[in-house]
């Protein structure tokens, strides 16, 4: 298997763009993270899905950000509109539904908002 | 808030064994203790996990203490490839399925 995978690998636009991050988590798992990393707040959850469906999104900050799964093998992260302060790292993960499962994490995507 | 307790940073001599420790003292019964690693710009690896018994494979051990309050990660040989960043979390089944990183220790492997 590829494992996680995760587009594009780095985003650079400007304050007001929409931002779309892209996430095919590995064929089989049912979990579907997705993370955010700063130097200021370290590795942040966003929200999780099980089987497709949003289970929490808590750690999503503000209305801006929405995630959708229309599949068990795609999700996608929107920002809209961005603003400098969502310059981050961004992860994707998978994992199969227990807690004896690893999670699986892509390579993330580096946003950078000017 | 994570659940687990790490140093800040470690380093170690190139070769020699790297005993990182972590504190998991609410820890639950049906929870089970993972460690990752973060190497720059990279995202997170998964290295090992355990329940209550001592674990081995290709990469580290774990060791995990009797009463499961506390663990280490051992690198018995580390290179310098070695260093990075490792989590150690607490992961179980229901609520406390969602897996939450803290601030790790970061690791400087030296020659």
């Amino acid at each position: 298997d590829a494992g996680v995978i995760q587009s594009p690998r780095h985003e650079v636009t400007e304050m007001g763009q929409e931002v779309t991050l892209r996430c095919k988590p590995i064929s089989g798992h049912d979990y579907l993270f997705w993370y955010r990393q700063t130097m200021m707040r370290g590795l942040e959850l966003l929200i999780y899905f099980n089987n497709n469906v949003p289970i929490d999104d808590s750690g999503m900050p503000e209305d801006r950000f929405s995630a959708k799964m229309p599949n068990a093998s795609f999700s996608t992260l929107k920002i809209q509109p961005s603003e400098p302060r969502d310059s981050a790292v961004y992860f994707c993960a998978s994992s199969l539904g227990s807690g004896n499962s690893p999670l699986h994490f892509g390579n993330g995507t580096r946003l950078t908002v000017t | 808030d994570a659940k687990t307790t790490q140093p800040t940073s470690m380093d170690c001599a190139e070769g020699r064994a790297a005993n990182l420790p972590c504190n998991h003292s609410t820890i639950s019964g049906n929870e089970y203790v993972y460690w990752y690693r973060q190497i720059h710009s990279q995202g997170p690896q998964y290295i090992i996990h355990g329940l209550k018994n001592n674990e081995t494979n290709e990469m580290a051990s774990l060791i995990i203490t009797e009463d499961r309050k506390s663990s280490t990660l051992i690198l018995p040989h580390a290179t310098l490839r070695d260093t990075a960043v490792y989590y150690c979390i607490v992961r179980g089944s229901g609520g406390s399925y969602i897996p939450t990183f803290g601030r790790g220790t970061s690791l400087i492997v030296h020659p």
